[in-house]
């Protein structure tokens, strides 16, 4: 197991169109989360599930934006009609059920909207 | 006041140097906590994590934490280059989502 995939690593895309990206957790962690990092920032919570449930959301997730994770497995976080203020680091990590504190984090994906 | 309160820096100190990064927080609820270390387009790192007053070490590094004046801290010994990186702490209510303070950058010159 080679830790927290995310595909792709950059995006470029011009504002209004949509971008999905990929995450593929550690196997044997059943619970997955999105935070958004922007420059001179913490990460900031964006959604978390545990298996296929999505469990948590912020009200940072507006509505343009929505995960799925089917089947328990990878994730995608899409966001639709995209703005410049949408501009980030897009970081997934996951942890396992036992009281296993901290995350692994992927190596996050940079989307620029143009 | 935000949840989490921590110096962006940056923090320069020469190798060698002990260094100290701390960050305050809100919520007594708040259970454990974490110090997550962040190269450059990297994902955050898992360094330590506490969840009872008093010191951890591991290595060259001691976690503290002050649960009574709600402080928490992260000392380097003996700092080396590799060591210059964003260090963000992160405190958790519970089993539950992490929240991140603003990262603190740390460049420890030759």
């Amino acid at each position: 197991d080679t830790g927290v995939s995310q595909d792709p690593r950059h995006k470029i895309t011009k504002r209004g169109q949509n971008v999905t990206f990929r995450c593929d957790p550690i196997s044997e962690h059943n619970r997955l989360y999105w935070y958004r990092q922007t420059l001179g920032q913490g990460p900031e919570f964006l959604t978390y599930f545990q298996n296929e449930a999505q469990l948590e959301k912020s009200r940072l997730l507006s509505d343009r934006f929505s995960a799925e994770r089917p089947k328990g497995s990878f994730s995608t976080l899409e966001i639709q009609r995209t703005e410049q203020g949408d501009s980030a680091m897009y970081l997934c990590a996951s942890s396992g059920q036992v009281a296993d504190y901290g995350y692994t984090f992927g190596s996050g994906t940079r989307l620029t909207v143009v | 006041q935000k949840e989490v309160e921590q110096d962006p820096g940056p923090l320069s100190v020469p190798e060698g140097a002990i260094v100290s990064l701390n960050c305050t927080y809100s919520n007594s609820a708040f259970q454990y906590f974490m110090w997550y270390r962040q190269y450059s387009r990297k994902g955050p790192e898992l360094l330590m994590y506490t969840y009872s007053s008093g010191n951890k070490e591991d290595g060259r590094f001691t976690a503290q934490v002050d649960k009574s004046s709600k402080y928490i801290s992260l000392f380097i010994r003996d700092s080396q280059p590799s060591d210059s990186a964003t260090y963000l702490c992160a405190i958790q209510p519970g089993y539950s989502t992490l929240t991140f303070g603003k990262g603190t950058m740390l460049l420890v010159s030759p």
